[in-house]
């Protein structure tokens, strides 16, 4: 089964909001890291966090990783009609070396 | 600009055909990987490579092959064996390292005829 869950399936927001998005995991982690994928396109990778952080920041983004309840949210502050997309977080196992295993992502749809 | 390339970007399978699945490199990763990707779904691992001339399965290696003979370049064949071949498939790669973060093409798309 999937390492990484994500909640919710799907979002919609106005412009200017805060979007959040989480993802649960089964088993021990190095690191969990978040990609963007916009439409028929590859992924892009947005943010990594290791297993010994608790949050991490770039630009707009703000990641917080619990390991205790095996978990992970994403927030995208004062959104833009841009961040429109489906965003996955992925995870490798302390047994599975650089191999990912990602989540069903999260489609985030922001309205101008 | 470095990056990964994926060709062609649209592909149609015949009954029985195989079809191989470019994937080029330029950015002197060691790791490649490709992907599956069904509508609405997330990425499963078909097969990954760590070094030239090494590759392993992934979670769903059933029904295609793989080859790595160049470090810049990691095609895919979907075979006949493969009975449900339509999806995306993205080829991604990164540097060594278990904390290196994946840089991915812009996939295939594979359809059957």
């Amino acid at each position: 089964s999937q390492q990484g869950e994500e909640d919710p399936q799907a979002l919609s927001i106005q412009e200017g909001e805060n979007a959040t998005m989480n993802c649960s995991y089964k088993t021990s982690i190095n690191n969990l890291q978040w990609y963007r994928q916009n439409s028929g396109r590859g992924l892009v990778h947005l943010i990594l966090i290791r297993s010994n952080e608790r949050e991490k920041h770039s630009g707009r983004l703000r990641v917080t990783l619990d390991t205790s309840k095996k978990s992970s949210s994403l927030l995208i502050t004062a959104s833009r009609a841009a961040d429109t997309a489906s965003y996955f977080c992925a995870t490798d196992g302390k047994t599975s070396g650089s191999r990912l295993t990602f989540g069903e992502g999260t489609q985030l749809t922001v309205n101008p | 600009d470095g990056g990964i390339t994926q060709s062609p970007k649209y592909l149609f399978r015949k009954e029985g055909q195989n079809v191989t699945l470019s994937c080029e490199q330029n950015l002197n990763h060691d790791a490649m990987y490709w992907y599956r990707q069904d509508p609405g779904q997330g990425l499963r691992l078909i097969y990954y490579s760590q070094i030239v001339n090494d590759f392993q399965k992934g979670d769903i290696a059933e029904g295609y092959s793989v080859s790595r003979e160049k470090k810049e370049s990691f095609p895919l064949t979907v075979t006949s064996a493969q009975k449900n071949p339509t999806a995306f498939y993205l080829c991604a790669s990164h540097r060594t390292g278990w904390d290196q973060p994946q840089h991915f093409g812009d996939g295939t798309r594979l359809s059957i005829l």
